[in-house]
């Protein structure tokens, strides 16, 4: 049973492009988390969905960024016009029907220049 | 405002010794706690869990105690292994608010051979 997966594990990206980045749940999860860890700090909860629908995204900054999990496909964060205040390690978690104990993927880990 | 605090960056112990991770929370509403493992450049791994409603949960070489008075937990690691040697965090989840994990900083375990 495939664990989460996420890619692309590393992104450079340049001031001012987008970033998308992709996250596979478990096999039979149906519910998909989005934190984010900035350099020596702990991880931030962003966005919480379900197959087509944000259930919360509290955690989200206002502009710029996205997110979706779509009936088919991966969940995608997107970060339009990236900053350098963007690098960070973005890990996806998944859990089967909402439940707290939450799996995580190895993170993309996002690198503005 | 930090609502999970884990206030030892770091800890230093023998092989074969007991490590103890501590953890501090602020909100009462918390009725789930979790420790996770990571090591560099891979995600968090889930260890062990707790429900509000108990006080002891063990799990081979780890234990989890929490004391809701204190609003307080903490990790056992007995006995203490080189593997072992990774950052942990403690993150703490309220069933009524979707479960998102809210993150303690980490403390980094060093176990010396």
């Amino acid at each position: 049973n495939a664990g989460v997966m996420q890619n692309p594990r590393h992104l450079v990206r340049r001031r001012g492009q987008e970033a998308r980045l992709r996250c596979s749940p478990m096999k039979g999860h149906s519910h998909v988390y989005w934190y984010r860890q900035l350099p020596e700090e702990g991880l931030k909860f962003m966005v919480y969905l379900q197959k087509e629908n944000i259930i919360d995204e509290s955690g989200m900054p206002k502009e710029r960024f996205s997110a979706e999990f779509p009936k088919e496909g991966p969940s995608i964060l997107r970060i339009q016009q990236v900053v350098r205040g963007d690098s960070a390690a973005y890990f996806c978690a998944s859990s089967p029907a909402g439940g707290p104990e939450q799996y995580f993927g190895p993170g993309t880990r996002l690198t503005v220049t | 405002d930090q609502q999970v605090k884990q206030n030892s960056p770091s800890l230093s112990v023998q092989e074969g010794r007991i490590s103890i991770l501590n953890c501090d929370y602020t909100n009462s509403m918390f009725d789930y706690f979790l420790w996770y493992k990571k090591y560099p450049a891979e995600g968090p791994t889930f260890l062990i869990s707790i429900s509000s409603i108990k006080d002891k949960n063990e799990d081979g070489r780890f234990t989890v105690f929490l004391n809701k008075s204190a609003k307080h937990l903490s990790l056992h690691i007995v006995p203490s292994q080189p593997g072992d040697s990774a950052v942990y965090f403690c993150a703490a989840s309220d069933n009524n608010a979707g479960n998102m994990l809210t993150f303690g900083g980490g403390t980094r375990l060093m176990v010396k051979p």
